[in-house]
Protein backbone atom coordinates (compact mmCIF):
# COMPACT_ATOMS: atom_id res chain seq x y z
CA UNK A 1 0.00 0.00 0.00
CA UNK A 2 0.82 3.84 -0.08
CA UNK A 3 1.19 5.78 2.96
CA UNK A 4 3.37 8.19 4.47
CA UNK A 5 3.81 8.61 8.19
CA UNK A 6 5.54 9.73 10.63
CA UNK A 7 7.95 7.84 13.31
CA UNK A 8 7.80 10.54 16.11
CA UNK A 9 4.51 12.04 17.13
CA UNK A 10 5.87 14.77 19.37
CA UNK A 11 9.29 16.68 20.01
CA UNK A 12 10.26 18.68 21.90
CA UNK A 13 13.82 20.90 22.03
CA UNK A 14 15.75 23.55 23.99
CA UNK A 15 15.69 26.65 21.62
CA UNK A 16 18.74 27.09 19.91
CA UNK A 17 18.97 23.19 19.39
CA UNK A 18 18.89 21.56 16.14
CA UNK A 19 15.88 19.62 15.58
CA UNK A 20 14.97 16.45 12.98
CA UNK A 21 11.74 15.18 12.08
CA UNK A 22 11.71 11.99 10.58
CA UNK A 23 8.84 10.41 7.82
CA UNK A 24 8.72 6.86 6.37
CA UNK A 25 6.88 6.59 3.18
CA UNK A 26 6.11 3.23 1.60
CA UNK A 27 6.01 1.90 -1.91
CA UNK A 28 5.42 4.58 -4.49
CA UNK A 29 5.52 5.83 -7.77
CA UNK A 30 5.90 9.78 -6.43
CA UNK A 31 8.94 11.59 -6.74
CA UNK A 32 7.74 14.50 -5.22
CA UNK A 33 8.17 15.09 -1.60
CA UNK A 34 7.28 18.06 0.54
CA UNK A 35 7.01 19.51 4.11
CA UNK A 36 4.91 21.56 5.25
CA UNK A 37 4.40 23.93 8.95
CA UNK A 38 1.07 24.15 10.24
CA UNK A 39 0.39 26.29 13.35
CA UNK A 40 -3.25 26.19 15.76
CA UNK A 41 -5.51 27.36 13.59
CA UNK A 42 -3.86 28.31 10.32
CA UNK A 43 -3.77 26.18 7.23
CA UNK A 44 -0.54 24.09 6.24
CA UNK A 45 2.66 26.71 4.98
CA UNK A 46 5.14 25.08 2.37
CA UNK A 47 8.80 24.83 4.14
CA UNK A 48 10.38 22.94 1.26
CA UNK A 49 10.07 20.27 -1.05
CA UNK A 50 12.41 17.50 -2.91
CA UNK A 51 12.45 15.34 -6.01
CA UNK A 52 13.82 12.11 -5.97
CA UNK A 53 16.69 12.59 -7.96
CA UNK A 54 18.30 14.89 -5.00
CA UNK A 55 19.78 13.42 -1.73
CA UNK A 56 19.58 16.65 0.26
CA UNK A 57 18.23 20.16 -0.36
CA UNK A 58 18.60 23.28 1.94
CA UNK A 59 16.55 26.50 2.77
CA UNK A 60 16.88 29.18 5.27
CA UNK A 61 17.69 26.87 8.26
CA UNK A 62 15.92 24.22 7.26
CA UNK A 63 17.46 20.78 5.45
CA UNK A 64 15.47 18.11 3.97
CA UNK A 65 16.94 14.89 3.00
CA UNK A 66 15.85 11.75 1.35
CA UNK A 67 17.17 8.26 1.24
CA UNK A 68 15.21 6.29 -1.62
CA UNK A 69 16.83 3.22 -0.34
CA UNK A 70 14.76 2.85 3.25
CA UNK A 71 12.22 4.78 1.77
CA UNK A 72 12.98 7.96 4.53
CA UNK A 73 12.40 11.77 4.56
CA UNK A 74 13.70 14.05 7.31
CA UNK A 75 13.53 17.61 8.19
CA UNK A 76 16.12 19.51 10.01
CA UNK A 77 15.31 22.53 11.41
CA UNK A 78 18.55 24.42 12.55
CA UNK A 79 19.20 26.63 15.74
CA UNK A 80 15.46 26.38 16.95
CA UNK A 81 13.38 29.32 17.60
CA UNK A 82 10.30 29.34 19.29
CA UNK A 83 8.49 30.64 16.32
CA UNK A 84 8.96 27.21 14.91
CA UNK A 85 6.93 25.65 17.12
CA UNK A 86 4.42 23.85 15.21
CA UNK A 87 3.09 20.90 13.72
CA UNK A 88 5.26 19.30 10.48
CA UNK A 89 3.72 17.28 7.99
CA UNK A 90 5.48 15.41 5.09
CA UNK A 91 3.55 14.97 1.93
CA UNK A 92 4.30 13.41 -1.39
CA UNK A 93 2.20 13.34 -4.67
CA UNK A 94 -0.62 10.27 -4.85
CA UNK A 95 0.51 7.26 -7.04
CA UNK A 96 -0.35 8.44 -10.52
CA UNK A 97 -1.45 11.94 -9.72
CA UNK A 98 0.81 14.76 -10.15
CA UNK A 99 -1.49 17.13 -8.31
CA UNK A 100 -2.98 14.70 -5.06
CA UNK A 101 -1.11 15.17 -2.40
CA UNK A 102 -1.32 12.40 0.14
CA UNK A 103 -0.07 13.87 3.99
CA UNK A 104 1.43 11.77 7.17
CA UNK A 105 0.07 12.23 10.38
CA UNK A 106 1.90 15.29 11.77
CA UNK A 107 5.02 15.80 14.34
CA UNK A 108 4.34 18.28 17.31
CA UNK A 109 7.08 20.33 17.62
CA UNK A 110 7.40 22.21 21.07
CA UNK A 111 10.64 24.56 21.29
CA UNK A 112 11.26 25.46 25.15
CA UNK A 113 12.88 28.92 25.97
CA UNK B 1 -5.96 39.90 1.12
CA UNK B 2 -3.52 38.33 -1.38
CA UNK B 3 -4.19 34.28 0.53
CA UNK B 4 -6.93 32.28 0.14
CA UNK B 5 -9.95 33.03 1.72
CA UNK B 6 -11.82 30.66 3.43
CA UNK B 7 -15.40 31.30 5.10
CA UNK B 8 -16.96 30.19 8.05
CA UNK B 9 -14.18 30.01 9.85
CA UNK B 10 -16.10 27.97 12.30
CA UNK B 11 -19.28 26.54 12.05
CA UNK B 12 -21.52 24.64 14.54
CA UNK B 13 -24.36 23.06 13.07
CA UNK B 14 -27.25 19.97 14.45
CA UNK B 15 -27.24 16.39 13.08
CA UNK B 16 -28.90 16.13 9.77
CA UNK B 17 -28.55 20.10 8.63
CA UNK B 18 -27.23 21.35 5.24
CA UNK B 19 -24.01 23.53 5.22
CA UNK B 20 -21.82 25.40 2.67
CA UNK B 21 -17.95 26.40 2.85
CA UNK B 22 -16.90 28.83 0.77
CA UNK B 23 -13.47 29.23 -0.42
CA UNK B 24 -12.13 32.26 -2.13
CA UNK B 25 -8.74 31.34 -4.21
CA UNK B 26 -5.66 33.50 -4.69
CA UNK B 27 -6.70 35.65 -8.09
CA UNK B 28 -5.46 33.91 -11.30
CA UNK B 29 -5.19 30.76 -9.87
CA UNK B 30 -6.97 27.54 -11.82
CA UNK B 31 -6.55 24.59 -9.62
CA UNK B 32 -8.35 24.70 -6.45
CA UNK B 33 -8.69 21.68 -3.59
CA UNK B 34 -10.10 20.74 -1.40
CA UNK B 35 -8.72 18.63 1.78
CA UNK B 36 -10.38 17.57 5.17
CA UNK B 37 -8.49 17.30 8.39
CA UNK B 38 -9.66 15.70 11.56
CA UNK B 39 -8.32 16.48 14.70
CA UNK B 40 -4.60 15.08 15.00
CA UNK B 41 -4.50 13.96 11.35
CA UNK B 42 -3.09 15.03 7.93
CA UNK B 43 -5.07 16.71 5.05
CA UNK B 44 -7.16 14.22 3.45
CA UNK B 45 -7.53 15.18 -0.09
CA UNK B 46 -11.33 15.54 -1.13
CA UNK B 47 -11.60 17.36 -4.33
CA UNK B 48 -9.82 19.10 -7.29
CA UNK B 49 -11.01 22.09 -9.96
CA UNK B 50 -8.89 23.02 -13.07
CA UNK B 51 -11.01 26.06 -13.95
CA UNK B 52 -14.72 25.27 -13.48
CA UNK B 53 -14.55 21.16 -14.02
CA UNK B 54 -13.88 19.12 -11.20
CA UNK B 55 -11.00 16.90 -12.53
CA UNK B 56 -11.12 14.60 -9.60
CA UNK B 57 -13.90 14.07 -7.07
CA UNK B 58 -12.53 10.58 -5.86
CA UNK B 59 -11.43 11.75 -2.27
CA UNK B 60 -15.36 12.54 -1.64
CA UNK B 61 -16.55 10.66 1.09
CA UNK B 62 -19.76 9.92 0.08
CA UNK B 63 -22.71 11.51 -1.85
CA UNK B 64 -23.49 14.01 0.51
CA UNK B 65 -20.40 15.78 -0.21
CA UNK B 66 -20.61 17.70 -3.69
CA UNK B 67 -18.68 21.04 -4.77
CA UNK B 68 -18.94 23.77 -7.46
CA UNK B 69 -16.82 26.31 -8.99
CA UNK B 70 -19.27 27.78 -11.54
CA UNK B 71 -17.51 31.04 -12.56
CA UNK B 72 -13.52 29.25 -12.30
CA UNK B 73 -12.99 31.21 -8.76
CA UNK B 74 -14.77 30.62 -5.88
CA UNK B 75 -15.85 27.16 -5.11
CA UNK B 76 -18.77 25.99 -2.47
CA UNK B 77 -18.11 22.62 -0.94
CA UNK B 78 -21.97 21.54 0.10
CA UNK B 79 -22.48 19.05 2.76
CA UNK B 80 -26.01 17.71 3.00
CA UNK B 81 -27.41 15.88 6.08
CA UNK B 82 -24.51 16.43 7.86
CA UNK B 83 -23.05 13.77 10.63
CA UNK B 84 -21.32 14.16 13.44
CA UNK B 85 -18.34 12.42 11.97
CA UNK B 86 -18.56 15.10 9.35
CA UNK B 87 -16.99 17.14 12.06
CA UNK B 88 -13.23 18.12 10.63
CA UNK B 89 -11.71 21.68 9.58
CA UNK B 90 -12.15 21.79 5.82
CA UNK B 91 -9.02 23.45 3.73
CA UNK B 92 -8.88 24.84 0.51
CA UNK B 93 -6.02 25.02 -1.17
CA UNK B 94 -5.08 26.71 -4.70
CA UNK B 95 -2.17 27.02 -7.24
CA UNK B 96 -1.44 28.87 -10.28
CA UNK B 97 -0.63 25.83 -12.54
CA UNK B 98 -2.28 22.30 -12.17
CA UNK B 99 0.65 20.28 -10.74
CA UNK B 100 0.98 20.22 -6.62
CA UNK B 101 4.71 19.58 -7.29
CA UNK B 102 5.50 22.93 -8.50
CA UNK B 103 5.41 23.70 -3.99
CA UNK B 104 2.88 26.74 -5.55
CA UNK B 105 0.05 25.37 -3.28
CA UNK B 106 -1.29 27.56 -1.05
CA UNK B 107 -4.16 26.82 1.72
CA UNK B 108 -6.43 28.97 3.40
CA UNK B 109 -6.75 28.66 7.12
CA UNK B 110 -9.69 26.40 6.83
CA UNK B 111 -13.19 26.46 7.92
CA UNK B 112 -13.68 24.27 11.41
CA UNK B 113 -17.45 22.45 10.72
CA UNK B 114 -18.69 20.86 14.03
CA UNK B 115 -21.78 18.71 14.11
CA UNK B 116 -23.74 18.03 17.14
Amino acid sequence: GESVGLHLPTLSVQEGDNSIINCAYSNSASDYFIWYKQESGKGPQFIIDIRSNMDKRQGQRVTVLLNKTVKHLSLQIAATQPGDSAVYFCAHEGRGSNYKLTFGKGTLLTVNP
Amino acid sequence: GAGVSQTPSNKVTEKGKYVELRCDPISGHTALYWYRQSLGQGPEFLIYFQGTGAADDSGLPNDRFFAVRPEGSVSTLKIQRTERGDSAVYLCASSLQHRANTGELFFGEGSRLTVL
